[in-house]
């Protein structure tokens, strides 16, 4: 089975600071990485994805992500934090067959002025 | 383009009670999924289908059940409601294959007194 780790529950970074979210997975095939945001009392909102092809993948409001398959990581990165970057974030990972995600516990990031 | 719809958002209910949260989506998805968002513990998988008329429990499907008689419509069913099933619940819908990401409702915040 696949698994999702996220490293640190709760992340704080000044405004215009980097921010980096760190996602490590295990798998025993190629997996299908994804990032998803949730803000207070809503769903979650797809960032980014990786399938195949160039390892490193950008998404909407400057996130980025790179996959990096010898340090099994898809870490999250925006080179610029802005206050409403304030979110919670998931790490997913998809196997093959039926409708398996498997989702990180999440990361609370704050955004301080 | 609605996407996925939750009804309702919020519910209180007693032990004891049945209800059901409705789930409906307008993409012409296969494969649709409940989830169940506790803290600390991300989004856990309760039931999946991969088509009308087949379903498959996920990783926490005691105390639910479900149906697909359509492609639009993936209700879940609380049989006998217990506090343990107070939680946020998601559904999501996606297209077929993998690299497919997941589309999500805005979630039901159930309480269970």
């Amino acid at each position: 089975a696949q698994s999702v780790t996220q490293l640190g529950s709760h992340v704080s970074v000044s405004e215009g600071a980097l921010v980096l979210l760190r996602c490590n997975y295990s798998s025993s095939v190629p997996p299908y990485l994804f990032w998803y945001v949730q803000y207070p009392n809503q769903g979650l909102q797809l960032l980014l994805k990786y399938t195949t092809g160039a390892t490193l993948v950008k998404g909407i409001n400057g996130f980025e992500a790179e996959f990096k398959k010898s340090e099994t990581s898809f870490h999250l990165t925006k080179p610029s934090a802005h206050m409403s970057d304030a979110a919670e974030y998931f790490c997913a990972v998809s196997d093959g067959p039926g409708n398996q995600f498997y989702f990180g516990t999440g990361t609370s990031l704050t955004v301080i002025p | 383009n609605a996407g996925v719809t939750q009804t309702p958002k919020f519910q209180v209910l007693k032990t004891g009670q049945s209800m059901t949260l409705q789930c409906a989506q307008d993409m012409n998805h296969e494969y649709m999924s409940w989830y169940r968002q506790d803290p600390g513990m991300g989004l856990r998988l309760i039931h999946y289908s991969v088509g009308a008329g087949i379903t498959d429990q996920g990783e926490v499907p005691n105390g639910y059940n479900v149906s697909r008689s359509t492609t639009e419509d993936f209700p879940l069913r609380l049989l006998s409601a217990a506090p343990s099933q107070t939680s946020v619940y998601f559904c999501a819908s996606r297209g077929t294959g993998t690299n497919q990401p997941q589309h999500f409702g805005d979630g039901t915040r159930l309480s269970i007194l």
